[in-house]
């Protein structure tokens, strides 16, 4: 079975700082995703990464970054947290070939921004 | 903008009864298609793929496809109050070299005892 973890379940923090959500899958996908899901707005992917050391904007990047230095890991970074940003974030993965591209969901991180 | 478009809901059915979800998608060239059940505070989970035009049953579940009409539906059941839940629409969308997903916001299926 695929596994997807994420760093933390639940996560309070406040405006400006810094904060790491880390993401971890053990089956070798090269695939993985960040997602943001707010209610009435659906799933809303935020990055995703095809290959170590790679990573392409999603719909919206905007005040996020990500780092993808080991394949079974991809890291989502806040900047300088906002209230706005505020959310429940999940991490994805999946195989990159057509006809595999099931993607894998992490437990989520709901993150509270004070 | 490629989308996929679900009817939010809440959609309620009687335990027993069956409950069907519909979903439509813009970009003509997709090939593969996935239901996604989320229960509320959770992360989505795999219902079913389906690839080819038809129907796929798996157990309770059948997922129908028709490109042509570029719309795919998922059938449940003998619906259970467990089946309560969020489903998600999601399709495959190509751009570049791979496929991303692209997900409808999902319709509330409440199963009624």
């Amino acid at each position: 079975d695929v596994k997807v973890t994420q760093s933390s379940r639940y996560l309070v923090k406040r405006t400006g700082e810094k904060v790491f959500l880390e993401c971890v899958q053990d089956m070798d996908h090269e695939n993985m995703f960040w997602y943001r899901q707010d209610p009435g707005l659906g799933l809303r992917l935020i990055y995703f990464s095809y290959d170590v050391k790679m990573k392409e904007k999603g719909d919206i990047p905007e005040g996020y970054s990500v780092s993808r230095e080991k394949k079974e890991r991809f890291s989502l970074i806040l900047e300088s947290a906002s209230t706005n940003q505020t959310s429940m974030y999940l991490c994805a993965s999946s195989l990159p070939t057509a006809g595999t591209e099931t993607q894998y969901f992490g437990p989520g991180t709901r993150l509270l921004v004070l | 903008q490629k989308e996929v478009e679900q009817n939010s809901g809440p959609l309620s059915v009687p335990e027993g009864a069956i409950a069907s979800l519909n979903c439509t998608y813009s970009d003509r060239v997709s090939q593969s298609f996935f239901w996604y059940r989320q229960y509320s505070g959770k992360s989505p989970e795999l219902i079913m793929s389906i690839y080819s035009n038809g129907d796929k049953e798996d157990g309770r579940f059948t997922a129908q496809l028709n490109k042509a009409s570029q719309y795919v539906s998922l059938l449940i059941r003998d619906s259970q109050p467990s089946d309560s839940a969020t489903y998600l629409c999601a399709v495959v969308s190509y751009g570049g070299s791979q496929g991303n997903l692209i997900f409808g916001k999902g319709t509330k299926l409440s199963v009624k005892p």
